[in-house]
């Protein structure tokens, strides 16, 4: 069974502009999660989508976004980038449907710099 | 929320020395705490995992022990090889059913 994929691997941005980012998650999981990860603020959680709906988002600002497609597959969106979102950004997936009762599978990340 | 604290930050040992991280949770609600292995330029891989009807789980050279009363769990690392050296992670659930985790444990295995 395929992995957690996600693309591109690396980015480079400048601030101001936009960027998306695509996760596809193993096949037959529904919940898919973003994770940011900084040396100074290690993994943080950003949001989650079951089932094209989001279901817990973490504590970032409005400037973060994501969603679901029916097939699982998410994106997610960040505007109006600042030099302080270079990051590398996890994509997560799960079977479970109920809480964090299941296991998550990371993909490899996407590396995002922003000049 | 749930705040995980992990220790230590760095661990060095001898090629099959045994090395323990440990972790400590907030949420008494916590029912799931998951320990991941992150190499350098990949992503965190689930190694082992405990819910909370149980005190301990072992997979081969690993294992992970659950205190639910003291709210604190540690990963057991035995016969320590070169390839377990990365960063390992614990996390947690909070409220609001978001994953918490801890900064992290870079491990070192010299040969």
């Amino acid at each position: 069974k395929a992995g957690v994929t996600q693309t591109p691997r690396y980015l480079i941005k400048t601030r101001g502009q936009q960027v998306t980012l695509s996760c596809s998650p193993i096949s037959g999981h529904r919940s898919v999660s973003w994770y940011q990860q900084t040396p100074g603020q290690g993994l943080q959680f950003l949001f989650e989508y079951f089932s094209e709906t989001q279901r817990n988002k973490g504590n970032f600002p409005g400037r973060f976004s994501g969603r679901q497609f029916s097939n699982s597959r998410s994106e997610m969106n960040v505007s109006t980038l600042e030099l302080g979102d270079s990051a590398l950004y996890l994509c997560a997936s799960s079977l479970s449907g109920l809480g964090w009762t299941g296991e998550q599978y990371f993909g490899p990340g996407t590396r995002l710099t922003v000049t | 929320g749930e705040n995980v604290e992990q220790h230590p930050s760095t661990l060095s040992v001898q090629e099959g020395d045994s090395a323990v991280i440990k972790c400590t949770y907030s949420d008494s609600a916590s029912n799931y705490f998951p320990w991941y292995k992150q190499e350098l330029g990949k992503g965190p891989q689930l190694i082992i995992d405990i819910r909370s009807n149980v005190g301990e789980k072992k997979d081969q050279r690993i294992a992970v022990t659950l205190n639910k009363t003291a709210k604190h769990f540690s990963l057991h690392i035995t016969e320590t090889q070169p390839e377990d050296s990365a960063v390992y992670f614990c996390a947690a659930p909070s409220e609001g059913d978001d994953m918490r985790f801890g900064a992290g444990t870079r491990l070192t295995v010299k040969p």
